[in-house]
Parts: C-alpha cells; sequence; structure tokens
C-alpha cells in the first residue's frame, strides 16, 4: 500500500513569506505527526493530531507554526512570516492507535532565503 | 529538545563486522525504538522495544534496553554496505506518543 507521502518535496521561499507543507498520512492511521530536522538542533518534535483529540502543540517553536488535519486524514503545516532560521526539512509520520512505530513520510525541504 | 545522546557519532566498519551503537535518554519511558536514515530524508521504523522488555531480535538486528541505566545499545551483525546511513534511537512516554530523537550515529560500511 502506499506510504505516507508529503509535497512539495523541496520549497525555497523568500524570508517573510508563508508557506504551506502537506502530509497525506497512510491510510486508517489515525495518529499524525510533524518533526523538524536541522543541523545545528536535530529531530525536534512539533504536533501530534490523534483522532478528534485536541493537538498536542507543545513543540511548535512559535505563534508563527501552525497545523491543522482535516477531515482525520490530510494534515497541512504553515509556517507564516518564515524566518531563515525555520529551513530545515520538515517530517510528517503516522501511526496505528495504540501502536508505537510511526511511519514517515520523504520530508519537505525547506530553505529560506 | 533532544532525550539523550548516542555514541559513537560516526562508525566506521567493513563489510561483515558488527556494529554497535548506544543510546541513552534522560526520563521514563515507554517504549524505544531505532530508525535509519538514508540521505537525510525519511525515517524508516528498524525495531520497537518496550520499557519490560530486555532484549528483542528482528533478522541482523539485536537490541537492549537496560532501563535502570536508561540506556539501549543497537547491534548489527554481519555489516552490509547497504547498512550505511545514519541511525537514530527514539522514546516513546505511551502508545502513539511523540517521540524524542537522539543525536544518531552515521554507520559507514566499506566493502
Amino acid at each position: 500500500g502506499a506510504g505516507v507521502s508529503q509535497s512539495p518535496s523541496n520549497k525555497v521561499t523568500e524570508k517573510g513569506k508563508d508557506v504551506e507543507l502537506r502530509c497525506d498520512p497512510i491510510s486508517g492511521h489515525t495518529a499524525l505527526y510533524w518533526y523538524r530536522q536541522s543541523l545545528g538542533q536535530g529531530l525536534e518534535f512539533l504536533i501530534y493530531f490523534q483522532g478528534n483529540s485536541a493537538p498536542d502543540k507543545s513543540g511548535l517553536p512559535s505563534d508563527r507554526f501552525s497545523a491543522e488535519r482535516t477531515g482525520g486524514s490530510v494534515s497541512t503545516l504553515t509556517i507564516q512570516r518564515t524566518q531563515q532560521e525555520d529551513s530545515a526539512v520538515y517530517l510528517c509520520a503516522s501511526s496505528l492507535a495504540g501502536a508505537g512505530e510511526q511511519y514517515f513520510g520523504p520530508g519537505t525541504r525547506l530553505t529560506v532565503t | 529538545s533532544q532525550q539523550g545522546e548516542e555514541d559513537p557519532q560516526a562508525l566506521s566498519i567493513q563489510e561483515g563486522e558488527n556494529a554497535t551503537m548506544n543510546c541513552s535518554y534522560k526520563t521514563s519511558i515507554n517504549n524505544l525504538q531505532w530508525y535509519r536514515q538514508n540521505s537525510g530524508r525519511g525515517l524508516v521504523h528498524l525495531i520497537l522495544i518496550r520499557s519490560n522488555e530486555r532484549e528483542k531480535h528482528s533478522g541482523r538486528l539485536r537490541v537492549t534496553l537496560d532501563t535502570s541505566k536508561k540506556s539501549s545499545s543497537l547491534l548489527i551483525t554481519a555489516s552490509r554496505a547497504a547498512d550505511t546511513a545514519s541511525y537514530f534511537c527514539a522514546t516513546g512516554t505511551g502508545t502513539a506518543s511523540k517521540l524524542t530523537f537522539g543525536t544518531g550515529t552515521r554507520l559507514q560500511v566499506t566493502l
């Protein structure tokens, strides 16, 4: 079956612009996660959705970051007024409820110039 | 923030040799997982060990967990060039919970 997909695979944007990153989880997976990987910070958790529960936003670095998950499936991560320190690979993962292992997408490489 | 450290940061071995990577973490966990990453993109899940388990095997992989020392090790036996990648440990505080990743070990397997 299809894995987790993310789009775009690469995004170059100018400082101050808004960007939207998309994640399509594996069908039937109720949990969806966003992580960020950068040279200076390693792999960091951003936000987590589980079914209809309120998302865990504890990893979002600032109020410029937000995410939504529509219909319990596709998720969009939005970064407003991008800064150079936002440059990183943004990874999405999904998992079955009650399972530990997460399945990762290929990531979106964001470069803010 | 990261849960802990992995060592070594980099490891270079020849094909056929065994590779051992270690991971330490700081807080109580429900499970510990190991992931592989090629070329800085998507991560592939390798193995999960629960906090009440001490050892787990999957093919050429062997993972141990010592909760009293808050540490884990990943052993890859009879390594192959295709095992060249970065390996990360990650801890979960519950099922279907967010993961906190270690700093990673870059493994290079040469012919």
